[in-house]
């Protein structure tokens, strides 16, 4: 199935250090949602963006849609431990998707702390 | 509950072998999706209900995958004759509404199915 292109694959930072990731895709979206995940739990939403050109923040998060509605990246700004996980980018509505929400999710970055 | 629950947490089945996960939806969501995720992979979208009405089941990989939500609250999903490529972990995650605007899917802890 379809997949958004994610990058990196992997990050291994120290603490304290900043981190950005990003995300592509051939199909334009209407709305770019970024999601953590952490072992043997589900997805959870970190920031939602509705509109293209948007930039939001949420405490360290910061997270923009891109322009042309084929991208979005993520910056977590001062990373502690506790960051430690996968981060999912996910596409909804618009060309790539569909009325009711189907989400398309990017393939994960997989983020290491080190205290 | 507060959230979506799903179980059982963990499944493991032989190859050949029937299986049925659960998904309990948090009260008085009407959409409540399926997706499958593979080792390393991000989630990949199965199925869609919107209230009790499958309106969409294009991501189910074969006719072995078979999903149901009688009532329009609890759904199962439920694979036969499981294979090796099955195994994986199925999400199931449920919002409000019908038409999604700003609305939040809220995503269960998973199943991991593991087939033998």
């Amino acid at each position: 199935g379809q997949q958004l292109n994610q990058s990196p694959q992997s990050m291994f930072i120290q603490e304290g250090e900043d981190v950005s990731m990003n995300c592509t895709s051939s199909s334009i979206f209407n709305t770019w949602l970024w999601y953590k995940q952490d072992p043997g739990e589900g997805p959870v939403l970190l920031i939602a963006l509705y509109k293209a050109g948007e930039l939001t923040s949420n405490g360290r998060l910061t997270a923009q849609f891109g322009i042309t509605r084929k991208d979005s990246f993520l910056n977590i700004s001062a990373s502690i431990p506790s960051d430690v996980g996968i981060y999912f980018c996910a596409g909804r509505g618009g060309a790539g998707g569909t009325s009711y929400g189907k989400l398309t999710f990017g393939q994960g970055t997989i983020l290491t702390v080190h205290p | 509950g507060a959230g979506v629950s799903q179980s059982p947490r963990y499944k493991v089945a032989k190859r050949g072998q029937d299986v049925a996960l659960r998904c309990d939806p948090i009260s008085g969501h009407v959409s409540l999706f399926w997706y499958q995720q593979a080792l390393g992979q991000g989630p990949e979208f199965l199925t869609y209900f919107q209230n009790e009405a499958q309106l969409d089941k294009s991501g189910l990989p074969s006719d072995r995958f078979f999903a149901e939500r009688p009532e329009g609250s609890v759904s199962t999903l439920k694979i036969q004759r499981t294979q090796q490529e099955d195994s994986a972990v199925y999400l199931c995650a449920s919002n409000l509404l019908r038409i999604t605007g700003t609305d939040t899917q809220y995503f269960g802890p998973g199943t991991r199915l593991t087939v033998l």
